[in-house]
């Protein structure tokens, strides 16, 4: 079954570079959730889109931005980059319309690491 | 606000012995309840999910979990475990408010390590 998929898988940027992640969520899945896992900790949420509208919106600093596009895949940009923005980005995906069962389906993540 | 604890971070068990990962939960309304597990440098996997109705909801890998209101809990078992268990194991929560309608974002615990020792 096809699943989230994220890219790059790997990512080293120097400080104040920008970056940008990819996620295409699941076929059919129309809402979309970018997450930030440091390292030992839990996953916390950034930002969510539904229908290429922004849903709900977390911890997701200034200097970072997401959009969801028509074909219903998410970027997440991030700018002026800092040490302590290392972490496991992983997106998840849900389809809202229908059966709404609530679990999120998530990606492999993407790794940034900050030099 | 919705919140998750995990009061373990670690929880070592013997191969083929019964395995309890602890979690209780906070919300204003009813609760979704998840477990996820992670294998290093992976991405989150789907166990289970208590919506509505039984309390006690199977899952994959011979997982289960039990919910209980009156406790706030939502702890995660299996009667044996294998060494392939060991992972980082999140528990997490959807608030549905009292309108049934909530957030869609997850809040997740801190994370419990299981170690099963062969």
């Amino acid at each position: 079954a096809a699943g989230v998929i994220q890219s790059p898988r790997h990512l080293i940027k120097e400080k104040r570079e920008t970056a940008t992640l990819k996620c295409y969520p699941i076929p059919r899945h129309d809402t979309v959730y970018w997450y930030q896992q440091g390292p030992g900790q839990d996953p916390q949420f950034l930002i969510s889109f539904y229908e290429k509208m922004q849903s709900d919106k977390g911890s997701i600093p200034d200097r970072f931005s997401a959009q969801q596009f028509s074909d219903y895949h998410s970027e997440l940009n991030m700018s002026s980059l800092e040490l302590g923005d290392s972490a496991l980005y992983f997106c998840a995906s849900r389809q809202r319309q229908g059966a709404n069962t609530g679990e999120l389906f998530f990606g492999e993540g993407s790794r940034l690491t900050v030099l | 606000a919705q919140s998750v604890a995990q009061p373990e971070d670690q929880v070592n068990v013997a191969e083929g012995n019964p395995l309890t990962v602890k979690c209780t939960y906070s919300v204003s309304g009813n609760p979704y309840l998840f477990w996820y597990v992670q294998y290093p440098n992976r991405g989150l996997q789907f166990l289970l999910k208590y919506i509505t109705g039984d309390n006690l909801v199977k899952g994959s890998y011979g997982f289960e979990a039990e919910f209980n209101k009156s406790q706030t809990s939502f702890h995660l078992k299996k009667p044996s475990a294998l060494v392939s268990d060991s992972a980082l194991y999140f528990c997490a929560v959807r608030d549905m408010g009292p309108s049934g309608a909530g957030s869609y974002q997850l809040t997740f615990g801190k994370g419990t390590k299981l170690s099963v020792i062969p």
